[in-house]
């Protein structure tokens, strides 16, 4: 079965520059999730999607800015890149229309790792 | 507000032994729980979830977890490791209700060593 796609897998970028990561969600799923994880800790949920409108917002940077397309993938801008920046980012994906003992499982994608010098 | 707590942060097996990775959990409606594993330089998998139906549920791999309402847990168990299990759980918490984008919490993760 088709899972969600995260591009690229690796990503080295230097400090005060830009990054794209794309999230490619399961088929007909219509809700996307980004979430960081910093070396040794606990993903932190970033921002979700549905529909293509923002619906959850949560400890995203004011310098990182996503959005979700038409064809339901999904990106995330970063800007201004720090040092602290470097993380795992996952995206995740889930579909509303679900029965009810399919409440909100979400299904990650492999993620993508940030490594800012 | 929601919140899981994972009371060890490193547990370590033989091989064949149970394994036992606690989590309670802090919500002040019945959430939606669930177990994730994370194996080295890997993504997310879900082991299980619990969402309001039996609150014995069986996942993939051997594990299960039982839903406990008067003790706020959601401990997940496995009757005997193997090697493979080695990786870091995550329990995590949602709301219940079928809100489309809603952020899942983490608990900070138990790694789970096997030795031979």
């Amino acid at each position: 079965a088709a899972g969600v796609i995260q591009s690229p897998r690796h990503l080295i970028k230097e400090k005060r520059e830009t990054a794209t990561l794309k999230c490619y969600p399961i088929p007909r799923h219509d809700t996307v999730y980004w979430y960081q994880q910093g070396p040794g800790q606990d993903p932190q949920f970033l921002i979700s999607f549905y529909e293509k409108m923002q619906s959850d917002k949560g400890s995203i940077p004011d310098r990182f800015s996503a959005q979700q397309f038409s064809d339901y993938h999904s990106e995330l801008n970063m800007s201004s890149l720090e040092l602290g920046d470097s993380a795992l980012y996952f995206c995740a994906s889930s579909l509303r229309r679900t029965r009810p003992e399919g409440k909100n499982i979400q299904y990650f994608g492999a993620g993508t790792r940030l490594s800012v010098l | 507000a929601q919140s899981v707590t994972q009371l060890d942060s490193h547990v370590s097996v033989s091989e064949g032994t149970p394994v036992l990775l606690r989590c309670n959990y802090s919500s002040s409606y019945s959430p939606s729980l669930f177990w994730y594993v994370q194996h080295p330089n890997k993504g997310l998998q879900l082991l299980l979830k619990y969402t309001s139906a039996a609150t014995l549920v069986k996942g993939i791999n051997g594990f299960e977890a039982e839903f406990k309402k008067s003790e706020t847990s959601f401990h997940l168990t496995k009757p005997s490791a193997h090697m493979s299990d080695a990786a870091e759980y995550f329990c995590v918490v949602s709301s219940p209700f079928n809100q489309a984008g809603t952020a899942l919490i983490f608990g900070k993760g138990t790694t789970l060593s096997v030795s031979s």
